[in-house]
């Protein structure tokens, strides 16, 4: 139940294309989904979160689309350049009261996208 | 500002050694975070400290002794590791909510240690 299960394991796209990443959990006491990218050697960088009661959020290129029903969320990388590629990693966030969140991460997408 | 500081970013130690890592945020934060990140893995959860008060250990062995001496800084103290304890070692922060929502977490930039 505190797993989020993501989706590919690595993806390929072309310069301006789109990519696609999906993710999954079961806990429905999880009420934050952020996504996080990751270069090599460097720690994960916040990019876009979304909570359960929007359908869908949009920053730049990057958009979140969040199924409640299904419980199911996923990050679009519009017009993708070479300097999108990176690992990405969906989380949820169990809540702690009073403490903070636990981040539950998903196994993690690497992205490459080629010029 | 953002910015989580982790000290140092490399780390090479011998399995009798100590050491300690450095973690230092200045965003009022008041939940803290060790993460344990092997090659091509998610982030694994460690310790949590909110209130600089020890709030979670995720069953992390003793070797591994983490510290909070107060609201900014972190600090995690090495002792007597093992080679497959070499990993990048992440600090996080976020706020603490005394509502049950979720929040941000913000990501140093890691140790990378390497235990020989």
């Amino acid at each position: 139940q505190q797993q989020v299960k993501q989706s590919p394991q690595s993806l390929i796209v072309q310069k301006g294309g789109i990519s696609i990443i999906n993710c999954a959990y079961e806990n429905t006491a999880f009420d934050y989904f952020p996504w996080y990218q990751q270069f090599p050697g460097k720690g994960p960088a916040l990019l876009i979160a979304i909570r359960p009661d929007v359908s869908e959020k949009k920053e730049g290129r990057f958009t979140i689309s969040f199924n409640k029903s299904a419980k199911q969320f996923s990050l679009h990388i519009m017009d993708s350049q070479p300097g999108d590629s990176a690992t990405y990693f969906c989380a949820a966030v169990g809540r702690l009261y009073n403490q903070g969140g636990k981040l539950i991460f998903g196994q993690g997408t690497e992205l490459s996208v080629k010029p | 500002d953002t910015e989580v500081t982790q000290t140092p970013k490399h780390l090479v130690m011998g399995m009798t050694n100590k050491k300690s890592l450095k973690c230092e945020q200045h965003m009022g934060h008041r939940a803290m975070y060790w993460y344990k990140q092997k090659a091509k893995k998610p982030p694994e959860l460690m310790f949590v400290y909110s209130y600089e008060k020890l709030s979670i250990n995720e069953s992390v062995p003793s070797r591994f002794s983490p510290e909070c001496p107060n609201s900014s800084l972190l600090n995690l103290h090495l002792h007597a590791l093992q080679p497959e304890d070499s990993a990048l070692y992440l600090c996080a922060s976020s706020q603490v909510t005394g509502a049950l929502r979720g929040t941000e977490a913000f990501f140093g930039q890691g140790t990378r240690l390497t235990v020989v």
